[in-house]
This record gives C-alpha cells, structure tokens and sequence, in this order.
C-alpha cells in the first residue's frame, strides 16, 4: 500500500509567523509531489508543486523536498488568518496517480 | 473563465435510485479524474480518463460508471445508490503530456444518499 502520512493537527500559528507542514510518503520510487489547500466547503486547490530535491519558492510558499528520507514539507512564511485551512500533501505514484495524505489543518490567529 | 466545472453541485437522492455528475473542462488538458472524499476528509482517486481512454480504474464498485464522450467531458454514473455512497465527488484534470502531472480541481458534487 502506497501511503502518503501528514499530522492531522490542527497546527496553531500566531499571525506572522512561519506555518511548517509535514509529509513524508512511502513509495521510494515516487517523482513528483504536490501541496493543495482545502478551505473547509470547497476544492483542494494546488500551490505548489516539487520535482527535485532541495526548495522550491514561490512568494510567502517554500515547498522543501528530501527524496532520500522521503519527506516533504511546506513552510508559509508571514502566516495571515486568509491561510487558516486544510494543507493535503499528494504525491505521484505513477500512471498519474495522486495519493493524498489525510491533510494537515492549520490555524493562523490574528 | 470556469476552468473545471461539475453539476450539480448539489445531489440529495434516496437509496436505489440511479443518478449521474458530470464533468467538464476548457483548459485543454488531455487527462480527467473522479476522486471521491469521504466524510473524515479523505480524498481518493476512482477513474482517471487520458484521451478517452480509461487509465485508472481503482477498486470501486461497479454501480460506478464513468465514460468520456471526449476529451473534454468525464460522466459518472451510479447504479443503485446506497447510504455509503453519500461524499463529495471532485473531477480533476491535468495535462500529462508536459510531464507535470498537475491536477486541478472542480467545486466538487456533494451527493446525499437517504
């Protein structure tokens, strides 16, 4: 079973500071992963997606990879309330098959 | 400028009725996908469709029916619905020619099954 594992939380972040989000996955033969953000009612959508190891920056996002220890995070730099909302790690398993971690619910205070 | 479209959006039916969503998408992508999330949040791929030709095809029940009329359309339909079968249906779709594998998500169809 090809299992993709992410920390339910809820993840509490004052506002303004940096939001770490966790995933690490199963399928050591696995080449592209992907960060999508689900507001609670509504469609995952993609902010990011990471193909090689090392980071990744795109404005407050940086999506960091570690093909060797199978892991991959998110970090949201200056967190504001508007990000307050499911984080789902997918990752690619081939054939175009997305499996998704169970998301990570982040919580930024003002 | 709906780039992934679903209706309905909403679908309240009783049990052993048949009902169908549909799927459509003018982004010009090549490959569409029905997931399904569950009541605990989980999202699970059914189907993916790459030119009209079915590609994925995961373990669920076979009262689910998916068909592509193009490449621009993926239907399903459900035979017989039953309690368990009530979720949030997502289509997707994702252009595999440029090797991203970026998928991009509809508003998704909240089935109700009573």
């Amino acid at each position: 079973q090809k299992e993709v594992e992410q920390n339910s939380g809820p993840l509490s972040v004052p506002e303004g500071a940096i939001a770490s989000l966790n995933c690490t996955y199963s399928d050591r033969g696995s080449q592209s992963f992907f960060w999508y953000r689900q507001y609670s009612g509504k469609s995952p959508e993609l902010i990011m997606s990471i193909y090689s190891n090392g980071d990744k920056e795109d404005g407050r996002f940086t999506a960091q990879l570690n093909k060797a220890s199978q892991y991959v995070s998110l970090l949201i730099r200056d967190s504001q309330p508007s990000d307050s909302a499911t984080y789902l790690c997918a990752v690619n398993v081939g054939f175009q098959k997305l499996v998704f971690g169970t998301g990570t619910r982040l919580l930024v205070s003002p | 400028d709906t780039a992934v479209s679903q209706t309905p959006k909403y679908l309240v039916t009783q049990m052993g009725n048949d009902k169908s969503i549909k799927c459509e998408q003018n982004l010009g992508h090549d490959t569409m996908y029905w997931y399904k999330q569950d009541s605990k949040k989980f999202l699970k791929i059914m189907f993916s469709y790459n030119n009209k030709e079915l590609i994925i095809n995961e373990t669920v029940p076979n009262r689910f029916s998916p068909k592509s009329p193009d490449k621009a359309h993926l239907n399903l339909h459900i035979n017989s619905l039953e309690l368990g079968d009530s979720a949030v249906y997502f289509c997707a779709s994702s252009q595999v020619l440029d090797s991203l594998y970026e998928q991009y998500f509809g508003p998704g169809t909240r089935l109700t099954v009573t």
